[in-house]
């Protein structure tokens, strides 16, 4: 199965400075059809997972403009322009372009 | 708007089955190309793929549990259930469904969540 493994686990921030999460995969995540499988979910605490961003750089419907997302074969990254407190939780990145399909580790993102 | 709600047995003793079910409100499971999701998380942990059901009724499970799962789809009830056996205390998490579906342009896995359920196994 293809492994996802995330950079940083744990990641303080400063209100209104930028972050950035690393997800590497074991294969490429590029799809025969031209499409890259690859997926960013927030958990907030108590909550279940939230969509952010499909297919690498696209933002879920309602998801706000400081979370974009980038990269390309096996290396990715998720990035937030400016740091809110509602953005504390943990990240995960995840694969579809293989089954099973399979998560990141997890990010944990704080307030500094 | 649409809505998943899981359902079932807090609790279950080892070696037994769970069953859990996921109900769809707000919208009609067969409006779209959609397929449906479970996924689990133990708790302080990450998030494990169980396995997927389309609303023609075929179904993809993780293979670390393929021996021990089965996923069903009831779009009449719109409803999809999943079956889990041989239960032991490594089965004890989150259990959470969701769902997905793709277009000609794009993909939009898991772009609802259920709240997901606690399910305990012990004696």
């Amino acid at each position: 199965e293809i492994v996802m493994t995330q950079t940083p686990l744990s990641l303080p921030v400063t209100p209104g400075q930028p972050a950035s999460i690393s997800c590497k995969s074991s294969q490429s995540l590029l799809h025969s059809d031209g499409k890259t499988y690859l997926f960013w979910y927030l958990q907030k605490p108590g909550q279940s997972p939230k969509p952010l961003i499909h297919e690498v750089s696209n933002r879920f419907s309602g998801v706000a403009d400081r979370f974009s997302g980038s990269g390309s074969g096996t290396d990715f990254t998720l990035k937030i322009s400016r740091m809110e407190a509602e953005d504390v939780g943990v990240y995960y990145c995840m694969q579809s372009v293989e089954l099973p399909q399979t998560f990141g580790q997890g990010t944990k993102v704080e307030i500094k | 708007q649409v809505q998943l709600q899981e359902s079932g047995p807090g609790l279950v003793k080892p070696s037994q089955t769970l069953s859990l079910t996921c109900t769809v409100s707000g919208g009609s499971m067969d409006s779209g190309d959609y397929y449906w999701t479970w996924i689990r998380q133990p708790a302080g942990k990450g998030l494990e793929w169980i396995g997927r059901i389309y609303n023609s009724g075929d179904a993809k499970y993780n293979p670390s549990l393929k021996s021990r799962v089965a996923i069903s789809v009831d779009t009449s009830k719109n409803r999809f259930s999943l079956n889990l056996t041989s239960l032991t205390a490594a089965d004890t998490a989150v259990y959470y469904c969701a769902r997905g579906y793709c277009t000609s342009d794009s993909c939009y896995d898991m772009d609802l969540w259920g709240k997901g359920t606690t399910v305990t196994v012990s004696s």
